[in-house]
């Protein structure tokens, strides 16, 4: 079965780290560019940011409110992509989920994993 | 960049819907949209422009010119009530967009 899996969320204080993976199964990860993309409780979504693929050097970009404390990563050998956060803040409490990009566009999305960031 | 979608549309059942996504000169790109339920993930209905993926029933099309696109959903059946977002790729930034969804409710 083609899925996505998200993992790692749960409740962290803030300026606390935090780091998300998200496991691939179905189909050949490391052909395709993976992004993530959050949702605020009770709000629309919001683009978080890439990796492409080896292919097309796994260069990553992220938006610019999470520019500098988050960082995406990759390891094809796992079929894992990674979202490490740092210096988290409360406005950083959403759902996160992990989707599978194509030509720009997501065609595959996990379920989700919550994080919380509270005091 | 920037998309505007209206907050909330409502139809009744066996209508037509119209959900719109405002951008500048948003026709030059391609427009992707997503529907998501409450409590699950998004799930894409509509890609570049006009294409559905497979399973998505033919009732949804999509349109896009100038600085409008649209998501037509026809026959409107109580299970079509959703968020609905557009999305874009911003090929000045390589990052992607989301409109900030629409809320459809069948009356």
């Amino acid at each position: 079965e083609i899925q996505l899996v998200e993992s790692g969320g749960g409740l962290v204080q803030p300026g606390r780290s935090l780091r998300l993976s998200c496991t691939a199964s179905g189909f050949t990860f490391g052909d395709y560019a993976m992004n993530w993309v959050r949702q605020a409780p009770g709000k629309g979504l919001e683009w978080v940011g890439f990796i492409k693929s080896r292919t097309y050097g796994g260069t990553t970009e992220c938006a610019a409110s999470v520019k500098g404390r988050f960082t995406i990563s990759r390891d094809d050998s796992k079929s894992i992509a990674y979202l490490q956060m740092n210096s988290l803040k409360t406005e950083d409490t959403a759902v996160y989920y992990c989707t599978r990009d194509i030509k720009w566009y997501f065609d595959l999305w996990g379920r989700g994993t919550l994080v919380t960031v509270s005091s | 960049y920037v998309l505007t979608q209206p907050p909330s549309v409502s139809v009744a059942p066996g209508q037509t819907a119209r959900i719109t996504c405002g951008g500048n000169n948003i026709g030059n790109k391609r427009v992707h949209w997503y529907q998501q339920k409450p409590g699950q993930a998004p799930v894409l209905v509509v890609y570049d422009d006009s294409d559905r993926p497979s399973g998505i029933p033919e009732r949804f099309s999509g349109s896009n010119s100038g600085n409008t696109a649209t998501l037509t959903i026809s026959r409107v059946e109580a299970g079509d009530e959703a968020d609905y977002y557009c999305q874009v790729w911003d090929s000045s930034s390589d990052h992607r967009v989301f409109g900030g969804g629409t809320k459809l409710t069948v009356l």
